[in-house]
């Protein structure tokens, strides 16, 4: 079946405007997540969808960036203003299932953001 | 807070031998660590898990281990091949399954 699916998959844009990303987790899975990952370095956690449940935001950098979840599947990572810093690869995954099960999470290709 | 420390200097090793990579983290065991395997340009891939109770878990040429007093895995590609190359992600997992990766660390098999 079809896995995770990012888009755009790269996206250059200037300093100040405002971002959307996308995700399509795989189907079924109600757990989404979001991370960042910069030059060289692991992830960053950002972000949690699990089900209908309130997110826990608590990994985001800024309040420049916020996520939704709609329908319990697809999601947008939204970045305004951008900043330069921001440049990065963001990488969505999902999952089964939440909890200390230790549910692999499985990744899509990621979107390289270039802020200018 | 909690951290996981991978060794940030590329792995060369020749064909054939065992790669061996460290995982270490600070502050309580975790429930479990995960690895992953990340090619350029694409996102992890998942290979094994192993939980604290777990003294070791294997799967084909793979082989992780789990010390929970020393606070480290380790990761052996046995009998290693230049497909092997790549970046190897340990990850352990706070409440709700996010995880907090390490930095990863570059495998290179040369032929």
């Amino acid at each position: 079946g079809a896995g995770v699916s990012q888009s755009p998959s790269n996206k250059v844009t200037e300093k100040g405007k405002d971002v959307e990303l996308r995700c399509d987790p795989i189907s079924g899975h109600t757990a989404l997540y979001w991370y960042r990952q910069s030059l060289g370095q692991g992830l960053e956690f950002l972000i949690y969808f699990q089900g209908n449940s309130a997110p826990d935001k608590s990994g985001l950098p800024s309040d420049r960036f916020s996520a939704e979840r709609t329908g319990g599947s697809v999601s947008t990572l939204t970045i305004q203003r951008t900043q330069q810093e921001d440049s990065a690869v963001y990488l969505c995954a999902s999952s089964s299932t939440t909890g200390l099960a230790g549910n692999e999470q499985f990744f899509g290709p990621g979107t390289r953001l270039t802020v200018l | 807070s909690q951290k996981i420390e991978q060794n940030s200097e590329a792995l060369n090793i020749q064909e054939g031998k065992t790669a061996t990579l460290t995982c270490n983290y600070t502050n309580y065991s975790p429930a479990y660590l995960q690895w992953y395997r990340q090619d350029p340009g694409r996102g992890p891939v998942f290979l094994l898990l192993i939980r604290e109770n777990e003294k070791e878990k294997r799967k084909e040429r793979l082989k992780v281990t789990f010390d929970t007093t020393l606070k480290q895995s380790l990761f052996h590609i046995t009998a290693s091949q230049p497909a092997d190359s790549a970046t190897y992600l340990c990850a352990r997992a706070s409440a709700g399954n996010m995880l907090t990766f390490g930095g990863g660390t570059r495998l290179m098999v040369k032929p």
